[in-house]
């Protein structure tokens, strides 16, 4: 079955940038979507498609997808963007939805 | 405003059976697709089965196929998981989640861009 590699968490600074990374095999071929999780509360969507932002959303998140590696970007990153990120794809080979690990984003 | 509101969540014993609803309200409920996704306490998202607008494709994660069926209707604007043969490691949040897409073109490529709270799922004895 496919599946999505994230790394288990990421920490930055206030104001610098972030960025999640999203492993899997020629994912370049996929639609990428990424969404946040914060304690407590429902996921939102924050990119889809690889890199449109829903309305919404800050344009400080940003989204890209290139060979084996889609990469959600979070710019001056602020305290509310402390979150779990997960990316997500249609596997057309198994006919699933996929989740990716999951990435908890730790705001220094 | 456009909701999702999910409801039957419980406690049920191990191979017993429950049947989820999510009530839809404030879209055209038979043009996209809808979703099941599941969290297990401190663990990620897991997606359990998806639904076209029309209703004639379903698709089932592994773990829940055979076991789970999908369905909705649109005179209730109503999606809905009917869950047999419950195991705990059914024991989750069950969340159902709206595609953001209101095209065949697109299915089952897109994404859910609105989600309900989420109704919890405790199978034990």
């Amino acid at each position: 079955s496919y599946v999505l590699t994230q790394p288990t968490s990421v920490s930055v600074a206030p104001g610098k940038t972030a960025r999640i990374t999203c492993g899997g095999n020629n994912i370049e071929s996929k639609s990428v979507h990424w969404y946040q999780q914060k304690p407590g509360q429902a996921p939102v969507l924050v990119i889809h498609y690889d890199s449109d932002r829903p309305s919404g959303i800050p344009e400080r998140f940003s989204g890209s997808n290139s060979g084996n590696t889609a990469t959600l970007t979070i710019s001056r990153v602020e305290a509310g963007d402390e979150a779990d990120y997960y990316c997500q794809v249609w596997d057309s080979t198994s006919d699933h939805r996929v989740f990716g690990t999951g990435t908890k984003v730790t705001v220094l | 405003e456009v909701q999702l509101l999910e409801s039957g969540g419980g406690l049920v014993q191990p191979g017993g059976s429950l049947r989820l609803s999510c009530a839809a309200s404030g879209f055209s409920f038979s043009t996209h697709a809808l979703s099941w996704v599941r969290q297990a306490p401190g663990k990620g998202l897991e997606w359990v089965s998806t639904i076209s607008g029309s209703g004639r494709t379903t698709y089932y994660a592994d773990s829940v196929r055979g076991r789970f069926t999908i369905s909705r209707d649109g005179s209730k604007n109503t999606l809905y998981l009917q869950m047999k043969s419950l195991r705990a490691e059914d024991t989750a949040l069950y969340y159902c989640a709206k595609g953001d897409c209101d095209s065949t073109t697109c299915f089952p490529n897109d994404a859910s861009d609105i989600w309900g709270q989420g109704t919890v799922v405790t199978v034990s004895s």
